[in-house]
């Protein structure tokens, strides 16, 4: 696609509720990213996917949380037995790898009621 | 680790006028490269400049210039002749040069008053 897609744009659920998010990076991007803002806050980096390695998850707050990539494409985030802490914008983005130049999704507004 | 600091919470300018939003890091590494990102209210993050560390010259995209001084490890951004469009939050970021994690500033509040 043109750019980084993030899929609902805004989610509100019931404490307690599964929610999946998701990403479908730059066509051709090799590297995904999950970062999460939380208000007042800067992003906190969640996991990295790059190819077919094995993912960095070492930014995942709890094991609630968790991601995939499928076929190197889209990405899904699904976060388990939400929580209101839980509440954030989670941001995506694809680079052709290493640290070159982030493409950024305009984010999924999560609200845990 | 990283840390990257943005002591500005909010700021505000007047339009064409100059603001500077400061940026310091801290790091043990030699080679990085460090980002200016700003964050309309639409929510993507867009990159607004990049240098990279073992580059001497300060990096200038159009009206946005930074001053980078690398042995005081500040990183900071001026925007020239503001407009509108240039409100946003702005936020620093850094990476290493062997690495993939961009660790990121608390942002800073821009309003550009018109």
């Amino acid at each position: 696609g043109a750019g980084v897609s993030q899929s609902p744009s805004n989610k509100v659920t019931e404490k307690g509720k599964d929610v999946e998010l998701k990403c479908d990076p730059i066509s051709g991007h090799t590297a995904l990213y999950w970062y999460r803002q939380s208000l007042g806050q800067g992003l906190e980096f969640l996991i990295y996917f790059q190819g077919n390695s094995a993912p960095d998850k070492s930014g995942l707050p709890s094991d609630r949380f968790s991601a995939e990539r499928t076929g190197g494409s889209v990405s899904t985030l699904t976060i388990q037995r939400t929580q209101q802490e839980d509440s954030a914008v989670y941001l995506c983005a694809s680079s052709s790898g290493g640290n070159e130049k982030l493409f950024f999704g305009s984010g999924t507004q999560l609200s845990v009621l | 680790a990283q840390t990257v600091t943005q002591s500005q919470p909010e700021m505000s300018v007047q339009e064409a006028e100059t603001v500077t939003l400061s940026c310091t890091y801290d790091t043990s590494e030699n080679n990085y490269y460090l980002f200016w990102y700003k964050q309309p209210p639409s929510r993507q993050m867009i990159l607004v400049i990049r240098q990279e560390a073992y580059k001497q010259q300060n990096a200038t995209e159009n009206r946005f210039s930074v001053n980078f001084q690398k042995a005081a490890k500040s990183f900071s951004l001026k925007i020239s002749d503001s407009q509108l469009g240039d409100t946003a939050m702005y936020f620093c970021a850094f990476i290493g040069a062997g690495s993939y994690q961009l660790t990121f500033g608390k942002g800073t509040k821009l309003s550009v008053i018109p």
